[in-house]
């Protein structure tokens, strides 16, 4: 399996609060992404980063931020949380591999409820 | 811009039946395609791919083939089983940093 960890795996938090998840990766890979799944939408992406302080918005951005100040480490945080922020957040890696890039390895979901 | 359809489930079988999932998309180039399933409670693994036109993924039974010309990659497993039963979901690469496009998924349920 990927080296892949997300912190927390589950969490609840007030609307209107700070929220920040963790990726961390140990496989030196050069791509990290962030998804969020709900139901009837499949995954949808939320950020990427194709290097380190290289960052750039998904399909689904507003709200959410990110940083990546390391090669093994890509924070979402959302600035002020809101219900429709409730979700199951995914995070992914994968490697440059000559003109293309490999598949995606996914880490195993954070659950995030906003009350 | 590019996108992945899938069929609708849930989809409910018998054990050993003959399993299709229908999926087609829409890119512009030439992209990578995937299959990937998502157990109960787990993360999302890579199930099987096909990087060009005529390509055959295939593994632990499930295949799907790369067709350019109906722009599909539909999956079948000849005979499935209770733990096939999961979530499947079809995704498009068009190496555009490498993002994965997402259908919406289908859910599998095996009964004994």
């Amino acid at each position: 399996d990927a080296g892949i960890t997300q912190s927390p795996r589950h969490k609840v938090t007030e609307t209107g609060t700070p929220v920040t998840l963790r990726c961390h990766q140990t496989e030196n890979h050069r791509y990290m992404y962030w998804y969020r799944q709900d139901p009837g939408h499949g995954l949808r992406l939320i950020h990427y980063s194709y290097g380190v302080k290289d960052t750039d918005k998904g399909e689904v951005s507003d709200g959410y931020s990110v940083s990546r100040s390391k090669t093994e480490d890509f924070l979402l945080t959302l600035e002020s949380a809101t219900s429709s922020q409730t979700s199951v957040y995914f995070c992914a890696i994968s490697e440059k591999q000559g003109a293309s890039v490999t598949e995606a390895f996914f880490g195993q979901g954070t659950r995030l409820t906003v009350v | 811009g590019d996108s992945v359809t899938q069929m609708e489930g849930p989809v409910t079988l018998s054990e050993e039946a003959f399993l299709t999932i229908n999926c087609t998309y829409t890119a512009t180039g030439y992209p990578s395609l995937f299959w990937y399933v998502q157990y109960p409670g787990e993360g999302l693994q890579l199930l099987l791919k096909a990087t060009k036109a005529d390509d055959k993924g295939s593994n632990k039974g499930f295949e799907a083939t790369y067709r350019k010309e109906t722009t599909s990659f539909h999956l079948e497993k000849g005979s499935v089983q209770v733990s096939d039963s999961a979530v499947y979901f079809c995704a498009l690469n068009a190496n555009q940093g490498g993002k994965l496009i997402f259908g919406q998924g289908t859910e599998l349920s095996v009964k004994p």
